[in-house]
Order: C-alpha cells, then structure tokens, then sequence
C-alpha cells in the first residue's frame, strides 16, 4: 500500500527552540492532513493542504505542500511545552474512507 | 457536543474470549474508520464503512469484524483475541468523500492475556 514516511521518529527540543517534521511519498499525494495527538490523548486534526506549494500558517505552526506534491513540512517557531505531542500526517485519497497515515512525529520539549 | 465515542476506555481479556468495542458518533458522517495504534508503526486503518451497510477492510483486517446496522454505530468485533492485537484502537469518522477531517475517539486500551 501506499507508504508515507515521516522523518524524525523523536525530537528532543528546549524550550524556545524550532522544531520541523518532514513528511515524504514516493507518489503524488492527493492532500495532506496533519494532525497532533498529545501524551494519552486522541489524533486531533491542525489543517489540511491540497495546492501545489501551498503554505499556511496557524500561530506558530507553518505548513508547506511541496512543488510536486510529494512531501510536506510542518514547522513551529520557539516550542512551547503545550506543543509535546506526536505529530501525524496523514494522505487523503480522496476516495472511500481512506487516510494513510505516517509513523508520526514525537516531540518532547523541557525547559 | 460533536463527538466520537468509545466504550470500553480500558480492557483486559483473555485468548479467544470474543469482545466487542462499540463506537458511535452524533455527527451524521458518512464514513466512519477502526484504526490500530502500535509503538513506531503509527495508526493503522483495520477496516472501513462508507455508508449503512457498506464496510471494506483498509491495511490490517485480520482477526477483526465489523458492522453497520445504522450510521452513527460502528463496533468491532474480536472473535476470537490473540496477544498480538493487544493495541491502542481509535475509532473515527468523517464527512462524506475525500477532503475532510477526521475526528477520533478516545481509544480503548486493549490487553489480551
């Protein structure tokens, strides 16, 4: 099936510090989604970009669609403890119910 | 409140006792998805429903069923537990095709002994 890898499996950032993932296809996605799932907690949806290149901004979150839609970043300025969390992205096919998702993105922040 | 629910939240059981998670939604969505959680392996799709009536298997099938008598309930169903579906399971739901979000529900914890 289809295989979306997600780069770095765990982060380790203080406070303050950016942090990225990198979401990447081998094929032309459709959309992209990406969503946060905190310590215990459930996969809560942030955003979803579908253009080619698209970027968008969510406080201090920036997503960016790549030029040939096969990969895509997720990117946040000066980490805060709030933001521990795994981070997901996750391909749309757009048909049937179908969401493949990425190994997901751990991110630990301390002070 | 818009939700997804799940019952049970935690459960420990034993080989080839049959369960059943249920899992419902008060939203009206169209399409609603069991997903498995395992350490370094992300969220797996188990199986799918498109409509009433209308499910498909998504990555990880095996030793699963489902069901969808009417659209806001979707259980699954472990005939027969084996330790290796000891897992994290997410139920979830969305609009109809392709561009929506997804919401999740809070997960069942399941340990099969």
């Amino acid at each position: 099936g289809q295989q979306v890898m997600q780069i770095p499996q765990y982060q380790h950032v203080q406070e303050g510090e950016d942090f990225t993932t990198y979401c990447n296809s081998s094929t032309t996605l459709s959309n992209i989604q990406w969503y946060k799932q905190r310590p215990g907690g459930h996969p809560v949806f942030l955003i979803q970009l579908v253009k080619s290149g698209e970027v968008k901004k969510q406080k201090r979150l920036t997503f960016q669609f790549g030029e040939a839609k096969k990969n895509s970043s997720l990117h946040i300025t000066a980490t805060q403890t709030t933001d521990v969390g795994t981070y997901f992205c996750a391909e749309d096919t757009g048909t049937a119910s179908k969401l493949t998702f990425g190994t997901g993105t751990r991110l630990q922040v301390t002070l | 409140e818009a939700q997804v629910t799940q019952n049970p939240r935690y459960l420990i059981t034993v080989t080839g006792k049959k369960l059943t998670v249920t899992c419902s939604q008060n939203m009206n969505h169209e399409y609603m998805s069991w997903y498995r959680q395992d350490p370094g392996l992300g969220l797996r799709q188990i199986y799918y429903s498109m409509n009433v009536e209308v499910t498909d298997k998504g990555d990880v099938p095996e030793g699963y069923k489902v069901s969808r008598k009417e659209k806001r309930n979707f259980p699954l169903i472990l005939e027969s537990p084996s330790p290796n579906q000891t897992s994290l399971y997410f139920c979830a739901s969305r609009w109809g095709q392709g561009k929506s979000e997804q919401y999740f529900g809070p997960g069942t914890r399941l340990t099969v002994t």
